[in-house]
């Protein structure tokens, strides 16, 4: 069983779309993260939520809109796609100290 | 503001030698250092952490060193094998005022072993 998945694991998409990313964890856990990993590596968050309540807003654009409704499951929405958001999305999970990431969602903006 | 300092941004190690990575923080309130491992095309993976109240953690080949004066930890893989490539990320964290932990991450680096 996968602790943490992601849908899509890849999605292409024209500039100006918007999109949805969707993660669930069959952990337990309390709180969920999205990061933000560029073309160099760079692990970037950009939300957390405990318990459906959102802990972490990083400084990302209002274009970003996370959705957790329930502990299980956080969604990402972005609007407006443009070029500059190209990345792998991650999602993670956690209890206490450990972080689960998933797999991985490859966003490619055209 | 980078307040994990990782180096270095890539390292290529021949089969059966030691790689190091190291890493730098500023916060003293930091009171948790994992260091986590990604594969290609796969999520980080948690590999080794440490508290600030030891000064070493050994689990198989792989080691932290923590020097709490210097504010610095290090990664030590020993008898490195071609299996152990990826990047390798360091991170630091504290409980915020609502009881989570947010971790600040180094910015990787990427280890090749060569067979």
């Amino acid at each position: 069983d996968t602790a943490v998945s992601q849908t899509p694991k890849y999605l292409v998409t024209q500039m100006g779309n918007d999109k949805s990313i969707k993660c669930e964890q069959n952990l337990g856990h309390d709180t969920m993260y999205w990061y933000k990993q560029d073309s160099k590596k760079f692990l970037k968050i950009m939300f957390s939520y405990n318990n459906k309540e959102l802990i972490i807003n990083e400084t990302v654009p209002n274009r970003f809109s996370p959705k957790s409704p329930d502990k299980a499951h956080l969604n990402l929405h972005i609007n407006s796609l443009e070029l500059g958001d190209s990345a792998v999305y991650f999602c993670a999970s956690s209890q206490y100290d450990e972080q689960y990431f998933g797999p991985g969602t490859r966003l490619t903006v055209t | 503001q980078q307040q994990v300092k990782q180096s270095p941004q890539s390292l290529i190690v021949q089969k059966g030698g030691i790689s190091i990575i190291n890493c730098a923080y500023e916060n003293t309130a930091f009171d948790y250092f994992p260091w986590y491992q990604q594969f290609p095309g796969k999520g980080p993976a948690l590999l080794i952490a440490i508290r600030p109240d030891v000064s070493e953690k050994k689990e198989g080949r792989f080691t932290i060193s923590f020097n709490k004066s210097a504010k610095q930890f290090s990664l030590h893989i020993m008898d490195s094998q071609p299996g152990d490539s990826a990047t390798y990320f360091c991170a630091a964290s504290h409980y915020n005022a609502g009881n989570n932990r947010k971790l600040i991450w180094g910015l990787g680096t990427s280890l090749a072993v060569n067979p």
